[in-house]
């Protein structure tokens, strides 16, 4: 089974502090993603890896960046953290579309909040 | 336009009902589908790949419709456990990235 594992499942933070995100998956995959879920809106991509220090901007990549220098981990940093930023994040792994259909296995999800 | 709409619902049915999703995505070119389920607080997981000739896995059934660009989800015999949030997944080609639905809403009652 795959394993996605997020460093924390509850966060709180202040405002302007820098955040890390941590993200360590166990199957080798070459792709990984950081998404932010809230009600009403679903799931936002952020940022997405599809290969060691490979990153691209998803759809709202602002206030975040990536870091991704080995393939099993995939950090998200919240460079000056704001009240805006507070939701759930959920980092997920999957192998290359070349592999075939391809789901997205997901971690625990990290429930952030900014204070 | 959003790239992939379902209809957020609540769906409140009683045990033993069937139940049917339908979600739409705009990107034609789209090549992979598949529906999640998403309990409350926790995170998303693989319910079924949906396949061009329609598949079944137990009490779910899935189908596409690349002319009419939706695929959908039956559920039949409802169970209690089947309350959930219901996520229409799409990968639009070429991408590597999943584009999602905001999910419908199920809940089963006794």
């Amino acid at each position: 089974d795959v394993k996605v594992t997020q460093s924390s499942r509850y966060l709180v933070k202040r405002t302007g502090e820098k955040v890390f995100l941590e993200c360590v998956q166990d199957m080798d995959h070459e792709n990984m993603f950081w998404y932010r879920q809230d009600p009403g809106l679903g799931l936002r991509l952020i940022y997405f890896s599809y290969d060691v220090k490979m990153k691209e901007k998803g759809d709202i990549p602002e206030g975040y960046s990536v870091s991704r220098e080995k393939k099993e981990r995939f950090s998200l940093i919240l460079e000056s953290a704001s009240t805006n930023q507070t939701s759930m994040y959920l980092c997920a792994s999957s192998l290359p579309i070349t592999a075939g259909t391809s789901p997205q296995h997901f971690g625990d999800g990290t429930r952030l909040s900014i204070l | 336009r959003k790239e992939v709409e379902q209809d957020p619902g609540p769906f409140n049915v009683p045990e033993g009902a069937t139940v049917a999703f339908n979600c739409t995505y705009s990107n034609s070119a789209s090549q992979s589908f598949f529906w999640y389920r998403q309990d409350c607080r926790k995170e998303p997981k693989l319910l079924m790949s949906v396949y061009s000739s329609g598949n079944e896995d137990g009490r779910f059934t899935a189908q596409l419709n690349r002319a009419s660009q939706y695929i959908s989800l039956l559920i039949r015999d409802s169970k209690l456990s089947d309350s959930a949030t219901y996520l229409c997944v799409v990968i639009p080609l070429p991408a590597y990235d999943m584009r999602f639905g905001a999910g419908t809403r199920l809940t089963v009652k006794p």
